[in-house]
């Protein structure tokens, strides 16, 4: 149980295209979501916080225009890199939070994407 | 000074031994610890999750909280070349809040 898909797994993009990452909790419902960016070598940075029918509330530092969060279902969030440019080439994953298995405050990660823009 | 301390190694061991690995952290708000295993371009995967001080069990796996000390450890027995890995450990306080990660501790089990 707790199964968290990304789709897609890795995306080559030309610079100023815009590209969607979808995040699915497969057997659970997720009212929260989260979306990280990962460099080389590097531990997780939170990039936001996604509540099932309401804004992303993002860190400090990410811009919100620039990356696009929607969670429509209790089973999908989307993160939309908008007019994406190298220095967004970076490892994205998200993760769910699953209030009825383990405990409310762990978080259940996906696969990853990873994305390079030329 | 971070919020959450973890030794990033990396940490090289021959296959079978016992492996100690460690998180001290400063904000006694966190309630909720956690440990993740990633393999390289890979998520996290969950390995334990524990709450209260004490030790938790799991197959070769063991993870220790002592809040007093405000310090964590996973230790893993009769380690595998497959535990090769980046070791992240995690924590939250109550009521929602976002994880702290530690920098990840990289293990190499040789055979």
């Amino acid at each position: 149980g707790a199964v968290v898909s990304q789709h897609p797994s890795w995306v080559i993009c030309k610079s100023g295209t815009s590209v969607k990452i979808e995040c699915r909790s497969l057997d659970f419902q997720a009212t929260t979501m989260f979306w990280y960016r990962q460099f080389p070598k590097q531990s997780l940075m939170l990039m936001a916080t996604s509540n099932e029918g309401s804004k992303a509330t993002y860190e400090q530092g990410v811009e919100k225009d620039k990356f696009l969060i929607n969670h429509a279902s209790l089973t999908l969030s989307t993160l939309t890199v908008t007019s994406a440019h190298p220095e967004d080439s970076s490892f994205y994953i998200c993760s769910a939070r699953d209030y009825s298995g383990l405990g409310g405050e762990t978080q259940y990660f996906g696969p990853g994407t990873r994305l390079l823009v030329l | 000074q971070k919020e959450v301390e973890q030794d990033p190694g990396p940490l090289s061991v021959p296959e079978g031994a016992i492996v100690s690995l460690n998180c001290t952290y400063s904000n006694s708000a966190f309630q909720y610890f956690m440990w993740y295993r990633q393999y390289s371009r890979k998520g996290p995967e969950l390995l334990m999750y524990t709450y209260s001080s004490g030790n938790k069990e799991d197959g070769r796996f063991t993870a220790q909280v002592d809040k007093s000390s405000k310090y964590i450890s996973l230790f893993i027995r009769d380690s595998q070349p497959s535990d090769s890995a980046t070791y992240l450990c995690a924590m939250t306080s109550s009521g929602g809040n976002k994880l702290v990660f530690g920098a990840g501790t990289i293990l190499r089990v040789k055979s």
